[in-house]
């Protein structure tokens, strides 16, 4: 079964505005990640924020982790039309290493 | 950063007939890879680890009688899907480590 659940499932924005997703698990991780998928291609890592993390920037990305709640945000600042896709959290388990458990996704639709 | 590489990235094939696809680490060594499936609209499934020199371990569900995976060196690992049928059709990743996670590309199988 899939470990984590993401909302929204779908989100449109402009150009310039940030977007906002989020990604909750259900059991110990070591670690959290974040990949963008454009449609029909393959994954794109984000970025990884390890479990006693609580916050990590990449560029125009912005990653927290409340391992409390079991939850992580990705936020996209000043998004672009070439965003557009579809965004995953995958958590590596602690009993389990390597093997990814992914979220439902977030299609993101930046227009113009 | 590493590259993963599959071939081919897409392959269509006749119900009844199998269908090798393999995923390479090309510019490192691999003893564990990771076999994924999406569908369409959805996210990725964990289908098994493939372990160079030994057995395959597949997750719940995933039958290991027609998802064949062979791991016959430190770079490739090939996962045989035999006797497909049109609910096999699918997009297959496949993942190695190398320090961290990285992905291939992916095989787009369509099965008619």
């Amino acid at each position: 079964s899939q470990q984590g659940e993401e909302d929204p499932q779908a989100l449109s924005i402009q150009e310039g505005e940030n977007a906002t997703m989020n990604c909750s698990y259900k059991t110990s991780i070591n670690n959290l990640q974040w990949y963008r998928q454009n449609s029909g291609r393959g994954l794109v890592h984000l970025i990884l924020i390890r479990s006693n993390e609580r916050e990590k920037h990449s560029g125009r990305l912005r990653v927290t982790l409340d391992t409390s709640k079991k939850s992580s945000s990705l936020l996209i600042t000043a998004s672009r039309a070439a965003d557009t896709a579809s965004y995953f959290c995958a958590t590596d388990l602690t009993d389990s290493w390597g093997k990814l458990q992914f979220g439902a996704g977030t299609q993101v639709v930046v227009t113009p | 950063g590493a590259v993963v590489s599959q071939h081919p990235s897409w392959v269509i094939c006749k119900s009844g007939t199998s269908v090798k696809i393999e995923c390479r680490s090309l510019d490192f060594q691999a003893t564990t890879m990771f076999w994924y499936r999406q569908f369409p609209k959805q996210s990725l499934m964990l289908m098994a680890t493939s372990n160079e020199g030994s057995k395959a371990t597949y997750e719940q569900g995933v039958e290991k009688d027609k998802f064949l995976i062979n791991h016959a060196s430190l770079t490739l690992s090939t996962l045989t899907v035999t006797s497909a049928h049109p609910e096999d059709s699918s997009f297959y990743i496949c993942s190695a480590i190398n320090n961290e996670q990285y992905f291939g590309p992916g095989t787009r199988l369509t099965v008619t």
